[in-house]
């Protein structure tokens, strides 16, 4: 099976600041790759699928990019609102592998 | 409004079983691969179990082969997870969710609000 890895596990930056989280696969999955935040106590909601496609109603400081087995998601200015732990699934083909999750936090 | 309500959580025994169920609205079911996802306390996420639109086709994760079955009742709009053989280690938050596709290999684009299940003695 396909491993998901996501580095880092956790970050902290200000207010403002680009984050950019990386995940890879173990094998080239193109671009079926989806990336997900989950707030503190809440729901997973999906942001970005396709790799690089911005899920209706997420903010445009959310982006993705890569293609085979690198893959980042980019928060062009880091909000308040942004503390999650975001994950990002392959869908190339069952399982339907989840990274381990990044964990960001305001500085 | 699409919505996904899980149900059947609860505290059962090691070894015991039971059945979660889903019910879905604001969407056409049938036309929708659905999923389950669990969250072991503190832990992330982790794919359980996928069923197609149709219901003919069944995935699992190896932790889920052999014990757990999903099943959907389209006329009804409900999705269900049977487990059987259950261990200390099932313990988390169940989550339904809806994909985006009616193959059951895609993205999820709904979730449910979770229903969790305790495996303890």
């Amino acid at each position: 099976d396909i491993q998901m890895t996501q580095s880092p596990s956790s970050l902290s930056a200000s207010v403002g600041d680009r984050v950019t989280i990386t995940c890879r696969a173990s094998q080239g999955i193109s671009n079926y790759l989806a990336w997900y935040q989950q707030k503190p106590g809440k729901v997973p909601n999906l942001l970005i699928y396709a790799a690089s496609t911005l899920q209706s109603g997420v903010p445009s400081r959310f982006s993705g990019s890569g293609s085979g087995t690198d893959f980042t998601l980019t928060i062009s200015s880091l909000q308040p609102e942004d503390v999650a732990t975001y994950y990002c699934q392959k869908y190339n083909s069952v399982p339907l592998t989840f990274g381990p999750g990044t964990k960001v936090e305001i500085k | 409004e699409v919505q996904l309500l899980e149900s059947g959580g609860g505290l059962v025994q090691p070894g015991g079983s039971l059945r979660l169920s889903c019910a879905a609205s604001g969407f056409t079911f049938s036309n929708y691969a659905m999923s389950w996802v669990r969250q072991a306390p503190g832990k992330g996420l982790e794919w359980v179990s996928s069923i197609s639109g149709t219901g003919g086709s069944t995935y699992y994760a190896d932790s889920a082969k052999g014990r757990f079955t999903i099943s959907r009742d389209n006329s009804k709009n409900i999705l269900y997870l049977q487990r059987s053989g259950l261990r200390v280690e099932d313990t988390a938050v169940y989550y339904c969710a809806k994909e985006a596709a009616a193959a059951a290999d895609y993205y999820m684009d709904v979730w449910g609000k979770g229903t969790t299940v305790i495996v303890s003695s």
